[in-house]
């Protein structure tokens, strides 16, 4: 059973298009989240979801919409996509009381042409 | 705000050698740290954190780390790295309340025959 799951795991798709990705957990965390990785590697959070409620907003183009429809999933729409969003999307999960950390989905790995 | 340094891009090691990995990181209060790998195209894993208590921790594939407050550091160490170490490692440093978590920049380590 993945612990956190990720759809699709490879997209590539025209400059202007509208696309999601999808992110489910089956651990029970409270708390799920999505990351950008850069080319360079570099992790950074994008968002944050506490019990289906937004808690982090870092400073994203609002091309990005994340949506959580109950706490076992969050997805990340991305409208009028751009050369710049091309990057590898982890979303995680996280449970305070289990002793933090996350567990992360195997990325989405998203290139723009 | 909270930061991580992880002074070294890449580190080259034979197999059977010891290895040790720098982080330090920049927060101010009691940090949570956290160590993750990354294999190549896969998610990242968590190898061991740090809340409180003894200082040296114990992680999963051998590795161990120690939090030193007196030089905001908490370098990740293995004493004999086999080839399958061969990854891309990341220091974390998350906040006490809440579950934002800053990545460093990484350092891949390559394993030599």
């Amino acid at each position: 059973d993945t612990a956190v799951s990720q759809t699709p795991k490879y997209l590539v798709t025209q400059m202007g298009n509208d696309k999601s990705i999808k992110c489910e957990q089956n651990l029970g965390h409270d708390t799920m989240y999505w990351y950008k990785q850069d080319s360079k590697k570099f992790l950074k959070i994008m968002f944050s979801y506490n019990n289906k409620e937004l808690i982090i907003n870092e400073t994203v183009p609002n091309r990005f919409s994340p949506k959580s429809p109950d706490k076992a999933h969050l997805n990340l729409h991305i409208n009028s996509l751009e050369l710049g969003d091309s990057a590898v999307y982890f979303c995680a999960s996280s449970h305070p009381n289990r002793g933090y950390g996350y567990t992360f989905g195997s990325g989405t790995r998203l290139t723009v042409v | 705000a909270q930061s991580v340094t992880q002074p070294d891009i890449h580190i080259t090691v034979s197999e059977g050698a010891s290895l040790e990995l720098r982080c330090n990181y920049s927060y101010g209060a009691t940090p949570y740290l956290f160590w993750y790998v990354q294999s190549p195209g896969q998610g990242l894993q968590l190898l061991l954190k740090y809340f409180s208590g003894d200082t040296l921790v114990q992680g999963i594939k051998g590795f161990e780390a120690e939090f030193k407050r007196s030089q905001s550091s908490f370098n990740l160490r293995k004493p004999s790295v086999h080839w399958s170490d061969a990854a891309e490692y990341f220091c974390a440093v998350g906040e006490a309340a809440g579950n934002k978590l800053t990545f460093g920049g990484g350092t891949r380590v390559l394993v030599k025959p």
